[in-house]
């Protein structure tokens, strides 16, 4: 079965500074993984995915994840954080247990905190 | 495009009243899913549908829930005697048949059992 592990639930870091998010999966497939975004009381927008290309993914907003399968890692990071990346993150796998239709699992998310 | 709409965006009932929460995908998505987010928690799959059919539904508690995604108009995702603990964010997300991992979400309904 899939799962995946969001290893900090909070995270602050200072505005400019680099932002890091971690995360790792278990699967017993050939994952997709991707990056959800959610600010408050909205819903969830896209930051990137994995589907099996290229390892490095650049997303939106100037973030980018690295897939590492040795170490079963899709770390999330941004090399200089704005006050508007404050939001919470999560890591999701989606199982490829059908041709069509696979669930997503999400992590149980991190909240991202930028200091001014 | 308009995107996955959900309606309503909030929603309050008084236990055991109904809830009945509309979805409409993404046009030329025949694939829907609803997901459930409970407070300080990631979210967690209920059900997949397609057009008149319920395809995976291992999410779903056994009583009270029950979804439809009928052959005209909106996915709804239905709860009967909702208790406090149904109180969540109900997300709905659509695909196309060809892609299920381009998934779009909406922006949720909140609901609010008091």
């Amino acid at each position: 079965a899939q799962s995946v592990t969001q290893l900090d639930s909070h995270v602050s870091v200072s505005e400019g500074t680099p932002v890091l998010l971690r995360c790792n999966y278990s699967s017993s497939y050939s994952p997709s993984l991707f990056w959800y975004v959610q600010h408050p009381n909205k819903g969830l927008q896209l930051l990137l995915k994995y589907t099996s290309a290229a390892t490095l993914v650049k997303g939106i907003n100037g973030f980018e994840a690295e897939f590492k399968k040795s170490e079963t890692s899709f770390h999330l990071t941004k090399p200089s954080a704005h006050m508007s990346d404050a939001a919470e993150y999560f890591c999701v796998v989606s199982d490829h247990k059908r041709r069509y239709g696979n669930k997503l699992v999400f992590g149980a998310g991190t909240i991202l905190r930028v200091k001014s | 495009n308009a995107g996955v709409m959900q309606n309503p965006r909030h929603l309050v009932r008084r236990r055991g009243q109904e809830a009945r929460l509309r979805c409409s995908p993404m046009k030329g998505h025949s694939h829907v899913y609803w997901y459930r987010q409970l407070p300080e928690e990631g979210l967690k799959f209920m059900v997949y549908l397609q057009k008149e059919n319920i395809i995976d539904e291992s999410g779903m508690p056994k009583e009270r829930f029950s979804a439809e995604f009928p052959k005209e108009g909106p996915s709804i995702l239905r709860i009967q005697q909702v208790v406090r603990g149904d109180s969540a964010a109900y997300f709905c997300a659509s695909s196309p048949p060809q892609d299920s991992s381009f998934y779009t979400f909406g922006s949720g309904t909140r609901l609010t059992v008091v």
